[in-house]
């Protein structure tokens, strides 16, 4: 099993459009987790850290469930600007290092 | 807003040439790593450096890389001979603290192409 696994899409969706991402990872032992968004050649951006009881930034939603080690992302009211890769990523497990997802490309169309 | 900086921005090298890769992590962060993206694939984890030693490397980071931090600001990726699978972005990444509350902020990468 990958340690951190997510459909590689891409998602194509109108302007507007709610979209849903989903991502699960291996180590149980994590401790932290992260949205980090990566446009085409640019380094990765973090959107948002994702924690048990749920967090909301803005049109952004995050969810974490530890149970089924499972983490989802949910866009609302996607703009032409959130075009780009999302990066579901794991912390911990006795390091500091982050470990990756494949990523999963969204595309919003006019 | 601080930033990491990383220089340069495109390496271009012969296959066995040393290279290094400089960064320049956000003042007041204690820790630094090291990551890589070939084209095409995932961000991977290379290093972990903290209070001057390596905290936790990967299995790519075999004899031929080391870091260092020279000075009170500069933070190091040596590749001593370089192979054509070592083309690819090189990530630099800083953080304050580690766990829950850490946020590593990446640079914006060094693209090292080895002919």
């Amino acid at each position: 099993r990958k340690e951190v696994e997510q459909d590689p899409g891409p998602f194509n969706v109108p302007e507007g459009a709610t979209v849903a991402f989903n991502c699960t990872y291996s180590n149980s032992a994590s401790q932290s987790f992260f949205w980090y968004r990566q446009d085409c050649r640019k380094e990765p951006k973090l959107l948002m850290s994702v924690y048990s009881s749920g967090n909301e930034d803005g049109r952004f939603t995050a969810q974490l469930n530890r149970a089924s080690q499972y983490i989802s992302l949910l866009i609302r009211d996607s703009k032409l600007s959130d075009s780009a890769t999302y990066l579901c990523v794991v912390e911990g497990g006795g390091g500091n290092k982050l470990t990756f997802g494949t990523g999963t490309q969204l595309k919003v169309e006019l | 807003e601080p930033e990491v900086t990383q220089t340069p921005s495109h390496q271009v090298t012969q296959m066995g040439q040393e290279v290094i890769l400089r960064c320049v992590p956000i003042s007041n962060h204690l820790y630094f790593y090291w990551y890589r993206q070939i084209l095409g694939q995932k961000v991977e984890f290379l290093v972990s450096f903290y209070n001057n030693e390596i905290s936790e490397k990967s299995e790519i980071f075999d004899d031929q890389f080391s870091v260092e931090r020279p000075d009170g600001s500069n933070f190091t990726l040596k590749i001593r001979s370089t192979k054509l699978e070592d083309s690819a972005m090189y990530f630099c990444a800083s953080s304050e603290t580690v766990g829950r509350t850490d946020t590593q902020y990446f640079g914006p990468g060094t693209r090292l192409t080895v002919l």
